[in-house]
């Protein structure tokens, strides 16, 4: 199973809404997470099991899916909300992480 | 608090040894599965090992296979990374993550820089 994640690049105005897509090449289950990264951070988790949110993730942030494509939105973009997006799928046979590219959601 | 932070990183030859140690504290630390993730620089995120909390199950990325070893020492509450026959394309910072469930990284650490260069 490939994940691709798109766009590679993203141009968005503060105040105004972001979307991220990852698709799958076959059906898999919900366990599809997204993390944040800003420059010379480690990644920080958002979203878990596709649209649960980790502790202290604002609520502009939201996970959703539609069959083989997720989506992560981010509704009234922050100055702070300006980073690399990662979407991570789990297979648990045989165990194996896969990460999407990266979305780099940059300010237009 | 969690908290981990990698150690370990630095310069080594093409074909030579480094073990990475993770240290953690702010969780119960035999309770939760642990991994090491990897990014190149100016590079995605790479998935390399995991270990159970018990340490008796590990899994491997499929470009690590072989040549790394992660284990864990419940007791000193570390996570290791034993990377064995380094190569050009190891070069990366490598990050430990905790995993409360096994489906996602909760908690990263900073991270250590891995150099394999001659």
């Amino acid at each position: 199973i490939v994940m691709t994640q798109s766009p590679a690049t993203l141009s968005v105005s503060p105040g105004e809404r972001a979307t991220i897509s990852c698709r799958a090449t076959q059906s898999l289950s919900t366990f599809l997470a997204w993390y944040q990264q800003k420059p010379g951070q480690a990644p920080r988790l958002l979203i878990y099991d596709t649209s649960t949110r980790a502790t202290g993730v604002p609520a502009r942030f939201t996970g959703s899916a539609s069959g083989t494509d997720f989506t992560l939105t981010i509704s009234s973009l922050q100055s702070e909300d300006f980073a690399i997006y990662y979407c991570q799928r789990y297979d648990n046979w045989p165990l194996v992480y896969t990460f999407g590219q990266g979305t780099k959601l940059e300010i237009k | 608090e969690v908290q981990l932070l990698e150690s370990g990183g630095g310069l080594v030859q093409p074909g030579g040894s480094l073990r990475l140690s993770c240290a953690a504290s702010g969780f119960t630390f035999n309770s939760y599965a642990m991994s090491w993730v990897r990014q190149a620089p100016g590079k995605g995120l790479e998935w390399v090992s995991t270990i159970s909390g018990s340490g008796s199950n590990t899994y491997y990325g499929d470009s690590v296979k072989g040549h790394f070893t992660i284990s864990r020492d419940n007791s000193n509450n570390t996570l290791y990374l034993q990377m064995n026959s380094l190569r050009v394309e190891d070069t990366a910072v490598y990050y430990c993550a905790s995993q409360r469930a096994l489906y996602y990284f909760d908690y990263w650490g900073r991270g250590t820089l891995v150099t394999v260069s001659s």
